[in-house]
């Protein structure tokens, strides 16, 4: 139980194109879901939170209108790169949190490694 | 000060042998803490989690909570080289609130 997919697992676009990565919870329902970025030999950095039917909160420093998060329902979250650059090549994660009261439990996705061109 | 801290290593051992991972931390206020693995280019694996204080087993995995000394640890028993990964520490308070990461550890069982 408890399986969060993505797709793509990889993508490849041209500097200027826009990249939607779709995050799912397969056996559970997800009340909040969680938008990550990792380099390289580096820990994970926490993009933006979400709950579902509401708009999602970012950290700072994050751009909203560049990375655009949508949770539509319990169950799937896109995030959407807008005009892609190189510097935003890099390896995005999400992870879910179930909806049961208490839990604090987090299923992170396999990932989706992101290169732009 | 760091919300969490957690070595980055690299941890090398030999295979069979007792691994101790740590994390410290500031925020009394953290209530639920996880281990996680990850594996190169591969998204983290939820381990342990626990709630408050105390210990919790799993197989070869041990997960203890030190609230009083704002120290969590993980043990890994009987290492073998499948377990070579990066072990990230991960807490949270109350609320639907985000995770803290640890910078995570990087461990190397050698066969």
């Amino acid at each position: 139980g408890a399986v969060v997919s993505q797709h793509p697992s990889w993508v490849i676009c041209k500097s200027g194109t826009s990249v939607k990565i779709e995050c799912r919870s397969l056996d559970f329902q997800a009340t909040t879901m969680f938008w990550y970025r990792q380099f390289p030999k580096q820990s994970l950095m926490l993009m933006a939170t979400s709950n579902e039917g509401s708009k999602a909160t970012y950290e700072q420093g994050v751009e909203k209108d560049k990375f655009l998060i949508n949770h539509a329902s319990l169950t799937l979250s896109t995030l959407t790169v807008t005009s892609a650059h190189p510097e935003d090549s890099s390896f995005y994660i999400c992870s879910a949190r179930e909806k049961v009261r208490g839990s604090r439990e987090q299923y992170f996705g396999p990932g989706t490694r992101l290169t732009v061109t | 000060q760091k919300e969490v801290e957690q070595d980055p290593g690299p941890l090398s051992v030999p295979e069979g042998a007792i691994v101790s991972l740590n994390c410290t931390y500031s925020n009394s206020a953290f209530q639920y803490f996880m281990w996680y693995r990850q594996y190169s280019r591969k998204g983290p694996e939820l381990l342990m989690y626990t709630y408050s204080s105390g210990n919790k087993e799993d197989g070869r995995f041990t997960a203890q909570v030190d609230k009083s000394s704002k120290y969590i640890s993980l043990f890994i028993r009987d290492s073998q080289p499948s377990d070579s990964a990066t072990y990230l520490c991960a807490m949270t308070r109350s609320g639907n609130t985000p995770l803290v990461f640890g910078k995570g550890t990087r461990l190397s069982v050698i066969a």
